[in-house]
């Protein structure tokens, strides 16, 4: 069975601070990951998915995320939090083409 | 080029009322079909989804129950609404059988609220 633990429900950084939005997961096969992100109001968007073509993988927004097998981790990062970066993220893990799993969920909080 | 079109946007009813919620997307086929509910504080749950015609998955036990009459068309349904009903509703879709990496497509949600 699959599973993914967004492990912190809050996070808050200063503009122009990194981000580190934290994922683990589990997965009896080779998962495809994702990064959603929900704005106020907005509908779900992608940020960014692994694909096993790269474990550093680069999204929208200048966010970023890593794919470590072995630490079976998927953390979300940006080098420079922007006030627009305040949202909702939520981590997603899928097993072939069928099941997908979001995590709980991180609010991102931006304080200028 | 693919559109989902979910309604209603919002919709407030009594409990023991029944629900019906519709989704529906345009411009592919036989796509895979997702119900989520994402509640105050509790992220996004798989409800239920569908890889064709008939087919329905459930995730978790629950009030509700899914339908897919027609290959690009996902109902929730729910008899008697319970309290405990009430979230934002989301339909997802995305490719099928051959795209095991494909993104899911939101639609904009029902935010249910039972009274």
């Amino acid at each position: 069975a699959q599973s993914v633990t967004q492990l912190d429900s809050h996070v808050s950084v200063s503009e122009g601070t990194p981000v580190l939005l934290r994922c683990n997961y589990s997965s009896s096969y080779s998962p495809s990951l994702f990064w959603y992100v929900q704005h106020p109001n907005k509908g779900l968007q992608l940020l960014l998915k692994y694909t096993s073509a790269a474990t550093l993988v680069k999204g929208i927004n200048g966010f970023e995320a890593e794919f470590k097998k072995s630490e079976t981790s998927f953390h979300l990062t940006k080098p420079s939090a922007h006030m627009s970066d305040a949202a909702e993220y939520f981590c997603v893990v899928r097993e072939g083409y069928q099941k997908v799993t979001f995590g709980t969920g991180t609010k991102l909080q931006v304080i200028p | 080029s693919q559109t989902i079109h979910q309604w209603p946007a919002t919709l407030v009813q009594p409990v023991g009322s029944p629900l019906s919620l519709e989704c529906t997307v345009e411009g592919t086929s036989n796509p895979n079909l997702y119900w989520y509910r994402q509640a105050a504080g509790r992220g996004l749950q798989l409800l239920f989804y569908s890889v064709g015609i008939g087919q329905i998955s459930s995730e978790v036990p629950q009030n509700l129950s899914a339908s897919r009459p027609q290959d690009r068309q996902f109902i929730l349904s729910s008899k008697k609404l319970l309290l405990s009903d009430s979230g934002f509703y989301l339909c997802a879709w995305s490719l099928g059988q051959s795209a095991t990496n494909e993104k899911l497509i939101f639609g904009s949600g029902t935010q249910l609220s039972v009274m």
